[in-house]
């Protein structure tokens, strides 16, 4: 059964950092790998969608990287800002979808 | 806005109702997924459907039943609510497939069985 871990569970940093989520997944048969953002009691924001066969895409300050082989994914925020507070997450699909438990991030103003 | 929306928002039953949700997928899209999201976890897949057929399932038990109308609107049901199943429950809609399609989630409905 496909396992996905997110380290850490909670950050936080600075307003203007750069920052690093961390994804790992235990089954490397997959067919993509999505990250999300959720908000408080919301729903969630798909951010990027990295295919099996891709090594990163990138949208705006997000840069997303997949390493299917050691069963890795990072995601990294450049410049970050007070909106970024969220809770993102990271889900791999095989024959169905797994999420990890997410990373809550604050940035401080 | 993904235009994916559910109804209601929230919701309050208690053990032993029954309860059905409803979820609108985005125009185009004709898969519907579902998923229960307790506090703090991660959403678990429950599961899917397609073209009004179900495709795929999580590990919940069969009172956890769904269909899906012609016009790829879905409702999620659940018979003989435990307290357990108090969560917040999403739907997302893709394009084909879950799994290989980026999917847009709704805003979620509140479930608390008290």
């Amino acid at each position: 059964k496909q396992e996905v871990t997110q380290i850490p569970a909670a950050l936080s940093v600075p307003e203007g950092e750069n920052l690093v989520l961390n994804c790992s997944f235990t089954d490397s048969a997959i067919y993509n790998l999505q990250w999300f953002r959720q908000d408080p009691g919301k729903g969630l924001t798909s951010l990027l969608l990295i295919q099996s066969s891709q090594r990163e895409q990138t949208s705006g300050r997000l840069n997303a990287s997949l390493d299917k082989s050691s069963g890795r994914s990072t995601l990294y925020i450049a410049a970050s800002q007070p909106g970024d507070s969220a809770t993102y997450l990271c889900a791999v699909t095989g024959n169905q979808f797994y999420f990890g438990t997410g990373t809550s991030l604050t940035v401080i103003p | 806005e993904t235009g994916v929306t559910q109804s209601p928002t929230h919701l309050i039953k208690t053990r032993g109702q029954q309860v059905t949700l409803r979820c609108s997928s985005q125009s185009g899209h004709n898969t519907v997924s579902w998923y229960q999201q307790a506090l703090g976890q991660g959403p678990q897949f429950i599961f899917q459907y397609y073209r009004e057929e179900e495709n795929g399932r999580g590990n919940f038990p069969p009172r956890f039943s769904g269909l899906q109308f012609p016009n790829y609107s879905s409702e999620l049901n659940v018979n003989a609510l435990e307290l357990d199943d108090s969560a917040l429950y999403l739907c997302a809609s893709s394009l084909r497939s879950a799994t290989r399609d980026t999917q847009y989630f709704g805003p979620g409905t509140r479930l608390t069985v008290l």
